[in-house]
């Protein structure tokens, strides 16, 4: 199956520094890749959607200036979490989108996620 | 915001135990409905894409129904081993503006005790 890999798997900064997050699909070509966030008991939750070649799409109530994404290739999202402060700590988990035959032509495939600890 | 419910939140089963839970979802806009499977420290492992209304479908001991017009999922596991403990996370897909966006359920927690 698709392979997604995530890094670094595990991250502490201290507050007010930025943090990069590389999400790469290794077998696989990803027009597509979601970013998400997980704080504790609960679910998954979509930051935005990331487009090769083109801006993100955040969602409701994510702010893109401190949450910076970069998609500059098929294979490669990144996500900085700039000015990174303790309220950011959380685990972040991307997945990539591929287009299969079928009418329902979309599969994802995660990574195994970044904890983020902000101290 | 779209609300996907998944119950219950947590479920511990002896071993050889059969055992289900239900993903519920609003049934308008619906496009598609993924189960995953999340092991800890491993990536959320797809399970099933269920797409039709009354689609089933099964893999090994665990089998999965949808029902799009209510708006609910089940999924099933038969024989339970503890290898089969871990979070199992339902997706909903609608579409939205041309595309399709997921939203997850907060996932059920399965405990299996040997």
């Amino acid at each position: 199956g698709a392979v997604v890999s995530q890094h670094p798997s595990w991250v502490i900064c201290k507050s007010g520094t930025s943090v990069k997050i590389e999400c790469r699909s290794l077998d696989f070509q990803a027009t597509t890749m979601f970013w998400y966030r997980q704080f504790p008991k609960q679910s998954l939750m979509l930051m935005a959607t990331s487009n090769e070649g083109s801006k993100a799409t955040y969602e409701q109530g994510v702010e893109k200036d401190k949450f910076l994404i970069n998609h500059a290739s098929l294979t490669l999202s990144t996500l900085t979490v700039t000015s990174a402060h303790p309220e950011d700590s959380s685990f972040y988990i991307c997945s990539a989108r591929i287009r299969t035959s079928g009418r329902y032509s979309y599969e994802q495939y995660f990574g195994p996620g970044t904890r983020l600890t902000v101290t | 915001i779209l609300n996907v419910e998944q119950s219950p939140q947590s479920l511990h089963v002896q071993e050889g135990d059969s055992t289900n839970f239900t993903c519920s979802f609003p049934s308008s806009n619906f496009y598609a409905l993924h189960w995953y499977r999340w092991e800890t420290a491993k990536s959320p492992e797809a399970l099933f894409v269920m797409t039709l209304n009354g689609d089933e479908k099964k893999k090994g001991r665990i089998s999965a129904t949808l029902n799009t017009k209510e708006g609910y999922s089940y999924l099933y596991i038969k024989g339970s081993q503890p290898e089969d403990s871990a979070t199992y996370l339902c997706a909903c897909w609608v579409a939205s503006g041309g595309s399709y966006i997921p939203t997850f359920g907060r996932g059920t927690s399965l405990i299996v005790h040997p």
